[in-house]
């Protein structure tokens, strides 16, 4: 089984700060990893994702992510927030050892919010 | 050019009542998903059919039947609904076998029981 963890409900950062949300994840077999982002009333959209290679991951919106094995991590960064920015992210997991149509497995969701 | 469309934006019925939500994509893809997410904002997997074949039905009410006519299509119908069916239903797409492919969504139906 695969799950995925988001310890934080909310991150607040203030604007031009460097912002990181959290993620950890559990696989049994090799991980991909996304990031996604919903603004209110909206869908989903996808952000950036890890499959192999490069730990780091350079997504949308300037929007990045590290990918740490021994940690079992893939925090989501970004060098300076933006008000923008402000909206519920989502981390997710799909082990490559499922079928495609195992869909994702899903974090909780984190609030990130962009103080001006 | 909305990838994956879905009808109505919001849905609000009394309960008892029977309802469908459609779902739409044009990228071509073969697998075709619905999540739900509740008041909390949790999303969880509900149905994930591959050509039009139920492949994912996880712990679902019988009451939620989904239907593909075709791998571009695939609608939700829910009977005698209730109130914990309040929700944001959300439906998604990805090409069949590319793991490492993203999940497309759609704007999602809100629907309210009453």
């Amino acid at each position: 089984a695969q799950s995925v963890a988001q310890p934080e409900d909310q991150v607040n950062v203030a604007e031009g700060n460097p912002l990181t949300v959290k993620c950890t994840y559990s696989v049994s077999g090799n991980p991909y990893l996304f990031w996604y982002v919903q603004y209110p009333n909206r869908g989903l959209q996808f952000l950036l994702k890890y499959i192999t290679g490069d730990n780091l991951v350079k997504g949308s919106y300037g929007f990045e992510a590290e990918f740490n094995k021994s940690q079992t991590s893939f925090h989501l960064k970004k060098p300076s927030a933006l008000v923008s920015d402000s909206a519920l992210y989502f981390c997710a997991v799909r082990d490559y050892s499922g079928g495609g149509a195992d869909g994702l497995t899903f974090g909780k969701g984190t609030h990130l919010i962009i103080q001006p | 050019d909305t990838a994956v469309s879905q009808t109505p934006k919001y849905l609000v019925t009394q309960m008892g009542n029977d309802k469908s939500i459609k779902c739409e994509q044009n990228l071509g893809h073969d697998t075709m998903y619905w999540y739900k997410q509740d008041s909390k904002k949790f999303l969880k997997i509900m149905f994930s059919y591959n050509n039009k074949e139920l492949i994912i039905n996880e712990t679902v009410p019988n009451r939620f039947s989904p239907k593909s006519p075709d791998k571009a299509h695939l609608n939700l119908h829910i009977n005698s609904l209730e109130l914990g069916d309040s929700a944001v239903y959300f439906c998604a797409s990805t090409p069949q076998g590319y793991y490492n492919s993203p999940l497309h969504f759609g704007n999602g139906t809100r629907l309210t029981v009453t």
